[in-house]
């Protein structure tokens, strides 16, 4: 069955360090998203990527680079790791008509 | 701009019917949607209403969607234990969609 997978589903870090989170779909789909989950603002676009080597800035981009190499993957990277971005980050997927999102299971990322 | 907005928190007897609403900012928005999240898990979809549509049922869930003041509801009908999680409304913007904060659904005997 087609899935889409996040690594490491938990991580704790320190501030200052350079962390990635990895997202890889079997749906062949062309369409990637990152969010980020926190209470009280629900889901928030962090980047986004059409296809491959396609890569869009979401509403809260600051901080978080992603590259688009294939199809399949789309790694999020936190260049200089800060505490406020400590969340979930939930990765999706979809085909290019962009109607319905699959999502990964999460990734729980602490900045200590 | 986009904009979802929904109330943060509902609770209900077991085997009361649950309404969770939702309002959006967007009248071009196409589709309309309402994912769940279970403690621990991603969001899964639980339906979805096109643009023109009024109403939508899906076994124990109804979606309404009243366009003129950009409302969207979700009836849950004989709400079970095994509903609790909580609830997001989205809508689609250009190629992604917006969520919003989430409906966490307490189901009490």
């Amino acid at each position: 069955d087609a899935e889409i997978t996040q690594s490491p589903r938990h991580k704790i870090t320190e501030t200052g360090r350079q962390v990635t989170l990895a997202c890889h779909q079997t749906w062949n789909h062309n369409n990637m998203f990152w969010y980020r989950q926190d209470l009280g603002h629900g889901l928030r676009l962090i980047h986004y990527s059409y296809g491959v080597h396609d890569t869009n800035k979401g509403e809260v981009s600051d901080g978080y680079s992603v590259s688009r190499s294939n199809t399949e993957d789309l790694p999020l990277t936190l260049e200089s790791a800060a505490s406020s971005q400590t969340s979930v980050y939930f990765c999706a997927s979809s085909e290019s008509t962009g109607n319905v999102l699959t999502f990964g299971a999460g990734s729980r990322l602490t900045v200590l | 701009g986009e904009d979802v907005e929904q109330s943060l928190f509902l609770s209900v007897r077991e085997g009361d019917s649950s309404v969770i609403n939702c309002t959006y900012t967007d009248s071009s928005s196409t589709y309309l949607y309402w994912y769940k999240q279970e403690p621990g898990a991603g969001l899964q979809l639980l339906t979805y209403i096109f643009s023109n549509m009024d109403m939508k049922q899906d076994q124990r869930l109804t979606v309404l969607l009243n366009k003129k003041d950009k409302h969207l509801s979700l009836r849950i009908a004989d709400t079970q234990t095994g509903d609790s999680a909580i609830y997001f409304c989205a809508e689609r913007g250009y190629n992604k969609l917006i969520f919003g904060a989430g409906t966490r659904l307490a189901v009490h005997p």
